[in-house]
């Protein structure tokens, strides 16, 4: 089974708080991703990262910014927390072959709170 | 991407067939149809693509009309455990690392499992 875990199911921060959300999966994916869900507005794509050291914006990368230092690992850094970035912050992974489509399997996600 | 229309909710009772319905009447066509769910506090689960013909897998069954302009997942035999969140995607294959394999999650459609 393929397997992305999350650091942290629940965080809480302060406004101005420097803070790192890791992502780490098991199957060498190339791809990996990070997304938010608030409600009414469904997943929004924040990163992606299609190898070591790549990566792309999303829909919402405004304060955000993302390391991939190595294959299975994709983190996601809020420079300094604000309140509207309280949210369920969901990790992703999936392969990739040019031409082909793969499902994306996700983690459990991690609930950040700002306060 | 094309977008979808699901309807925002549905009943089904335990034991009988869910039968999801999507429309995607813009898709092109070498657009997959994808098909996630999210249970309650928990990340996105994959449960089945297909891009022309219908599909079946452990989970479920994907039914995708001839004209592609809609699909329909079933449940065979739902039950209290599959009430969550659906979403119908469509999206097509990456061709390069630079366009990736991004998902648009809209609103999904609630199931709501009955006994």
């Amino acid at each position: 089974d393929v397997k992305v875990t999350q650091s942290s199911r629940y965080l809480v921060k302060r406004t101005g708080e420097k803070v790192f959300l890791e992502c780490v999966q098991d199957m060498d994916h190339e791809n990996m991703f990070w997304y938010r869900q608030d409600p009414g507005l469904g997943l929004r794509l924040i990163y992606f990262s299609y190898d070591v050291k790549m990566k792309e914006k999303g829909d919402i990368p405004e304060g955000y910014s993302v390391s991939r230092e190595k294959k299975e690992r994709f983190s996601l850094i809020l420079e300094s927390a604000s309140t509207n970035q309280t949210s369920m912050y969901l990790c992703a992974s999936s392969f990739w072959a040019s031409g082909s489509s793969y499902e994306q399997y996700f983690g459990p996600g991690t609930r950040l709170t700002v306060t | 991407d094309a977008k979808t229309t699901q309807p925002p909710s549905m009943d089904c009772a335990e034991g009988r067939a869910a039968n999801l319905p999507c429309n995607h009447s813009t898709i092109s066509g070498n657009e997959y149809v994808y098909w996630y769910r999210q249970i309650h506090s928990q990340g996105p689960q994959y449960i089945i693509h297909g891009l022309k013909n219908n599909e079946t897998n452990e989970m479920a069954s994907l039914i995708i009309t001839e004209d592609r302009k809609s699909s329909t997942l079933i449940l065979p035999h739902a039950t209290l455990r599959d009430t969550a969140v659906y979403y119908c995607i469509v999206r097509p294959p990456a061709f390069n690392t630079g366009t990736a394999s991004k998902l648009t999650f809209g609103t999904g459609t609630r199931l709501q499992v009955m006994l």
